[in-house]
This record gives C-alpha cells, sequence and structure tokens, in this order.
C-alpha cells in the first residue's frame, strides 16, 4: 500500500540555523508533492508544491527538492526563527488510483529554539 | 484566512448521538475534501466531493456520510458517535484540480 513517512515526530532547531525536514514514500510515483504548515489546533496552511519534473523550488526562506529515484523530498527552511516552529506536513497525490485524493504524512513538529 | 468556513468551531455530545459539521469552501471553488485528525492518527482523508458529485472517499466509516449542496457548501453527518471519534474534522477546498489545497479552521468534536 502508499506509504509516507516523515524523518521524525519532532526536531529541535537553534535559531538561525537550516532546519532540513525529510519526507519519504514508497509504492507509487506522484505526480507533485507539497508541503504544509500547520499551528496547533489550526488548519494546514499551504506552503510549496513541487512537480515531479522539478528538482527544487524556492520560496523566500523555503526550499525544496524532489528526488523520485530516491523517493524523498526534503524540506529546509534557512535561517530558522523562533515564528518557523509548527508542524509540517508532506502531501502527495494518489494519481496511481486515479482518484482525486490526497495523502498526508503525520508531519514533524519542529521547535526553533532561541 | 484561507477563505473556507466551517461551523460550528466546537462541538461537545455523547456517544450514540449525531452531529452535522458545515463547510463552505472558497468562493469558486468546486471541489470539498474532509478530513479528520486525531493526535495518534494524523491527517486523514474522509470523502471528497466535486460540484455536488461525490469524487473520492478514504477511510471512511459507514457511521459517517457526506453531501455536497447546490450553492456547494458541504456537510459531514456523523452518527452513532464513540469516543473515538473525537477528533478535528477539517474540510478544505480547491478550484477542481487536486493540488493546493485551502484548509478550514476546523471543527472540533468531542465525544463524551
Amino acid at each position: 500500500s502508499q506509504k509516507i513517512e516523515q524523518n521524525s515526530e519532532a526536531l529541535n532547531i537553534q535559531e538561525g540555523k537550516t532546519a532540513t525536514l525529510t519526507c519519504n514514500y514508497t509504492n507509487y510515483s506522484p505526480a507533485y508533492l507539497q508541503w504544509y504548515r500547520q499551528d496547533p489546533g489550526r488548519g494546514p496552511v499551504f506552503l510549496l508544491l513541487i512537480r515531479e519534473n522539478e528538482k527544487e523550488k524556492r520560496k523566500e526562506r523555503l526550499k525544496v527538492t524532489f528526488d523520485t529515484t530516491l523517493k524523498q523530498s526534503l524540506f529546509h527552511i534557512t535561517a530558522s526563527q523562533p515564528a518557523d516552529s509548527a508542524t509540517y506536513l508532506c502531501a502527495l497525490d494518489s494519481r496511481m488510483n486515479r482518484d482525486d485524493k490526497i495523502i498526508f504524512g503525520k508531519g514533524t513538529r519542529l521547535h526553533i529554539l532561541p | 484566512d484561507s477563505g473556507v468556513t466551517q461551523t460550528p468551531k466546537h462541538l461537545i455530545t455523547a456517544t450514540g448521538q449525531r452531529v452535522t459539521l458545515r463547510c463552505s469552501p472558497r468562493s469558486g471553488d468546486l471541489s470539498v475534501y474532509w478530513y479528520q485528525q486525531s493526535l495518534d492518527q494524523g491527517l486523514q482523508f474522509l470523502i471528497q466531493y466535486y460540484n455536488g458529485e461525490e469524487r473520492a472517499k478514504g477511510n471512511i466509516l459507514e457511521r459517517f456520510s457526506a453531501q455536497q449542496f447546490p450553492d456547494l457548501h458541504s456537510e459531514l453527518n456523523l452518527s452513532s458517535l464513540e469516543l473515538g471519534d473525537s477528533a478535528l474534522y477539517f474540510c478544505a477546498s480547491t478550484g477542481g484540480a487536486p493540488d493546493t489545497q485551502y484548509f478550514g479552521p476546523g471543527t472540533r468534536l468531542t465525544v463524551l
């Protein structure tokens, strides 16, 4: 069955450093991958989408890579700030099943330490 | 503000009861997705509607049902509630293509 794994449940990073989060998937070939940010008790907020034919995407201090051979995406936050502390979710389309649903990972809780 | 609204914000009810959660998508969005999020399960896809018709189904229990109305708002009905149904329920909308999803603020359901 399709499976998405985010590298760790929680990650502590010192302020100013680069935070790197990992998303691995198995058993299918998504057409695109997305990253969302979720704060406690609130709905996820879309950050970035990267397509299967793109290697890298950037938005301000955020960078996403997508390696379809390794079946892995890396999400980087450079010059991290305490305000970046949140849970980050990766999500992939379920194109293999020819339906419209998106499958989310369980998320990584990122803590930026001042 | 994503433009997606959900009501109510909080709901407390007893086991065996039935509740209805409501979602209004962003203006112009035809597609509505429902998700359940509990502490140990992450964000679980339940069901999707597109322009009034069911498009995809996920891990939705038979006790749960949903519909999308002609004005595109959607309702999620949960019946014969159990303690384990306590969770945050989110809806999200998209313009049609299953890419960027705009999430509502969620409804927190507590079953006592």
